[in-house]
């Protein structure tokens, strides 16, 4: 089946930690997204790639990384710099100009 | 900056009744426009889209959208609400020139009474 994989669903970081977000797709789409939500902000782009071994900073990239190295995977690390990491993390993929197609997401929590 | 308004953040409605969720965003031509649909812990599914052409757009589950240029809007409504619609709901705007860019609302809650 084509589609958006996320791994872990459920993700707990301890303080000062680094840790990688998995988003894998093949739908052969060019696009890839990372959002982060957080209840009541809607989902606010974190950053997003439109063609392998490039990407751009979206309007939170502060306290995170990506690589795109590959069309199928778009990981997202999260550095000891965010401050508060804890949220729900969005990967979507889209076709330019298309509708996104989203996964189903991974919960970030600092222990 | 790009922007999207979802002016409502809660809305209550009694099952059978109708629905309308507003949508506003910032842009000066077409943008592409999109409402998303969000259950609990899940990811985003789409309910509707606009590209170009008739202004009024027909979505999954019953939902229609209609894009007003003047206003620039695109409120989502349902003429007989269920209760399985209780969920969250996402207006999406791309802005083609701004990288393939998609900006979200900040959503809007549906509850349904029976």
């Amino acid at each position: 089946d084509g589609g958006i994989t996320q791994s872990p669903k459920y993700l707990f970081r301890k303080e000062g930690q680094n840790v990688t977000l998995s988003c894998e797709q093949n739908l052969n789409h060019d696009a890839m997204y990372w959002y982060r939500q957080d209840p009541g902000q809607g989902l606010r782009l974190i950053y997003y790639s439109q063609i392998v071994n490039d990407f751009q900073k979206g309007d939170i990239a502060e306290g995170y990384s990506v690589s795109r190295e590959k069309k199928e995977s778009f990981p997202l690390t999260v550095t000891s710099a965010q401050k508060n990491p804890t949220a729900f993390y969005l990967c979507a993929t889209n076709r330019g100009g298309t509708e996104a197609f989203f996964g189903q997401g991974t919960r970030l929590t600092v222990v | 900056a790009q922007s999207v308004t979802q002016p409502d953040i809660h809305i209550t409605v009694s099952e059978g009744a109708s629905l309308e969720l507003r949508c506003n965003y910032s842009y000066g031509a077409t943008p592409y426009l999109f409402w998303y649909v969000q259950s609990p812990g899940q990811g985003l599914q789409l309910l509707l889209k606009y590209f170009s052409g008739d202004t009024l757009v027909q979505g999954i589950k019953g939902f229609e959208a209609e894009f007003k240029r003047s206003q620039s809007s695109f409120n989502l409504r349902k003429p007989s609400v269920h209760w399985s619609d209780a969920a969250e709901y996402f207006c999406a705007v791309g802005y083609l020139e701004y990288g393939n860019k998609l900006v979200f609302g900040a959503g809007t809650i549906l509850r349904v009474k029976s």
